[in-house]
């Protein structure tokens, strides 16, 4: 089945830890993304990633990394995480960078305290 | 500035009605635009994508349309069910931000029996 994985689903963490929330798709996509939604905002992109080593910022990038080591890989990293990053957040991907049907995984909660 | 919006922000509507959910953005200079599906903890479910160049694209009960010169769009569902009931987002690429989709804040639908 043609999905993509977000792991964990949920995660509340205290401020300053670092963590890890992990992407991962099995459709051979070169073309994968992080957004984060938020009440009244929409989602917002927040990083991409073009193919293998290939990631640039999106609108909202401040307190976030990411890597593409792998082609079906995309983890968003929180080196040290706020309470302003208390969201809802979404890996996608998609064969092509436009034109192309994006397909998003189930959501990661994240409640940083 | 490149925005989407969606009007209302929440419709509740019996079942067997067919409905009209709206869409309107910025520029007309767009890639495509997209409608998805969130349900809660299930992520987003990408229903249909309409190209530039398309007026309409259909998928069984739904059939969205594309006016890009007055930059709008309308999603139809016929003969609506109490399984359609979720959120429906409406996502443009606007050209010269390709690397991203802009999402409206969505309309909440709830279908009563």
């Amino acid at each position: 089945e043609a999905q993509v994985t977000q792991n964990p689903r949920y995660l509340i963490t205290v401020t300053g830890k670092k963590l890890t929330v992990t992407c991962s798709q099995n459709m051979n996509h070169e073309y994968m993304s992080w957004y984060r939604q938020d009440p009244g905002l929409g989602l917002r992109q927040i990083y991409y990633s073009m193919n293998v080593e290939v990631t640039d910022k999106g609108d909202v990038p401040e307190g976030y990394k990411v890597s593409r080591k792998e082609k079906r890989n995309f983890p968003l990293i929180l080196e040290s995480p706020s309470p302003n990053q208390t969201s809802l957040y979404f890996c996608a991907s998609s064969f092509g960078q436009v034109n192309t049907e994006a397909f998003f995984g189930q959501g990661t909660r994240l409640t940083v305290v | 500035k490149q925005e989407v919006t969606q009007i209302p922000a929440a419709l509740s509507v019996p079942e067997g009605e067919n409905l009209v959910l709206n869409c309107s953005f910025t520029d007309s200079a767009i890639y495509n635009l997209q409608w998805f599906r969130q349900d809660p903890g299930k992520g987003l479910t990408s229903l249909l994508l309409i190209q530039s160049s398309q007026r309409e694209q259909t998928s069984g009960r739904l059939n969205a349309s594309l006016d890009k010169s007055s930059g709008r769009s309308t999603l139809y569902i016929a003969a609506s069910q109490p399984g359609d009931s979720a959120t429906y987002l409406c996502a443009v690429q606007f050209g010269g931000t390709a690397s991203k989709l802009t999402f409206g804040t969505g309309t909440r639908l709830q279908v009563t029996l």
